[in-house]
């Protein structure tokens, strides 16, 4: 069981806008900045979206990030099918002394 | 380029201790804002948090795992090590070390290794 809520899947089909949510508590996203990875098949996460909003170089400026209150979204739009992966978000969560959090992930799928 | 790869046994007998070492390169483990960081994936399932040591030599573990985790630094092997005692079979899963940098705040996993897979069994 995930700190973090996330669908455990989502789809869309090329050129269409999707978004996924993520869903935490005041001890996390409530407090603190939202981090977005995806991971293709086989491979390691990569940083899509840092504090939120934030897209390192090299991102496509298809991804876009968004918080509000104790929930975070990712959004991609013109899907493109190379955009079929898992895709966690992560926060830090206050309690305990503090520690990293992440989401179950989400399964994009793209039709 | 940054680049972090993970290396150490691929099979741990149940109540043994995992060990494994992550090389960096392209980066030194002594700069500041830093946290050098392991995460794991069992297979099939989502992300954990293991833990990280800060480049002032502070650590912070997962409170689930935190009585069984120990991570290190090695500054003049540029490298930082994971050991996690009294395995079973639930520790199996690809770890992953990672680079964390924070500033102002905003920290965030940016680097990571390819991963390797370690599994539990007798």
């Amino acid at each position: 069981q995930s700190v973090l809520t996330q669908p455990p899947s989502a789809s869309g089909t090329p050129g269409q806008r999707v978004t996924i949510s993520c869903s935490g508590s005041s001890s996390n996203i409530g407090s603190n900045s939202v981090n977005w990875y995806h991971q293709l098949p086989g491979t390691a996460p990569k940083l899509l979206i840092y504090s939120n909003n934030q897209r390192p170089s090299g991102v496509p400026d298809r991804f876009s990030g968004s918080k509000s209150g104790t929930s975070a979204s990712l959004a991609i739009s013109g899907l493109q099918s190379e955009d079929e992966a898992d895709y966690y978000c992560a926060a830090w969560d206050d309690s305990l002394n503090g520690h990293v959090v992440f989401g179950g992930g989400t399964k994009l799928t793209v039709l | 380029q940054v680049q972090l790869q993970e290396s150490g046994p691929g099979l741990v007998k149940p109540s043994e201790t995992l060990s494994l070492t992550c090389t960096v390169s392209g980066g030194s483990v002594s700069s500041s804002s830093y946290y050098w960081s392991w995460i794991r994936q069992p297979p099939g399932e989502g992300l954990e948090w293991i833990g990280y040591m800060s480049y002032s030599g502070s650590t912070n573990y997962n409170p689930s795992l935190k009585s069984r985790v120990t991570i290190s630094v090695d500054t003049s092997k540029n490298q930082f090590s994971l050991k996690l005692s009294s395995v079973t079979a639930a520790d199996t899963a690809v770890y992953y070390c990672a680079r964390r940098p924070c500033t102002n705040g905003v920290c965030y996993f940016d680097y990571w290794g390819q991963g390797t897979l370690v599994t539990v069994s007798s």
